[in-house]
């Protein structure tokens, strides 16, 4: 069975920063391009970032481009996102996700970690 | 930047009912790169179509079609479990990647 359990989520002030990880299981994780994807409070999906299998390959919406990075450790089949600079609209429930054919589909998501950025 | 715009925002039906739902893109989106998700209260979203193929375990009432900027998602005969917000997302060969605002299919 395919699992991805996102952690490090909680409350951080403006300005701040916070690393969201994701523990996958049941799949080769090696062999999978990874997504981000947030969910504003009682809003839609938004695209966030995508790594490659062999992490050759990182995208960011122009939203997070220069304040978030995604990585990955294959040997640890677990997934990252380290999120500086942090703003209000930064808030959101942020799902891993695994990708299909490398791309922004996304075929089965962890169940969310929850950040809220706010003094 | 594509952007997708959903309709209706809402969709109140019965049971049984047949369910509609339109995603509109700014610009020609390849079929084959046009997905559309599930979402339930409180879940992760969870894949249904990617073009007009149904991902692992989605029944077949479910059903995609569409192609450059019009796409629609059908459910032929909605369930109790149907009763959801749906949203449809290209991923082309370039990102960002983007979704639609959503429709919500709520019992009449």
């Amino acid at each position: 069975e395919v699992q991805l359990v996102e952690s490090g989520g909680g409350l951080v002030q403006p300005g701040g920063s916070l690393r969201l990880s994701c523990v996958t299981s049941g799949f080769t994780f090696s062999a999978f391009s990874m997504n981000w994807v947030r969910q504003a409070p009682g809003k839609g999906l938004e695209w966030v970032s995508h790594i490659s299998a062999a992490s050759s390959t990182l995208y960011y919406a122009d939203s997070v481009k220069g304040r978030f990075t995604i990585s990955r450790d294959n040997a640890k089949n677990s997934l990252y996102l380290q999120m500086d600079s942090l703003r209000a609209e930064d808030t959101a429930v942020y799902y891993c996700a695994r990708a299909t054919f490398a791309s922004g589909r996304s075929d089965y998501w962890g169940q969310g970690a929850l950040v809220t950025v706010s003094s | 930047e594509i952007v997708l715009t959903q309709s209706p925002g809402t969709l109140s039906l019965s049971r049984g009912e047949r369910a509609t739902l339109s995603c509109r893109a700014s610009q020609s989106v390849s079929s084959s790169y046009l997905a559309w998700y599930q979402q339930k209260p409180g879940q992760a979203p969870r894949l249904l179509m990617y073009g007009a193929s149904r991902a692992t375990g989605i029944p077949d009432r479910f059903s995609g079609s569409g192609s450059g900027t019009d796409f629609t998602l059908t459910i032929s005969r909605l369930e109790a479990e149907d009763f959801a917000v749906y949203f449809c997302q290209q991923y082309g060969s370039s990102p960002p990647w983007t979704f639609g605002q959503g429709t919500k299919v709520e019992i009449k």
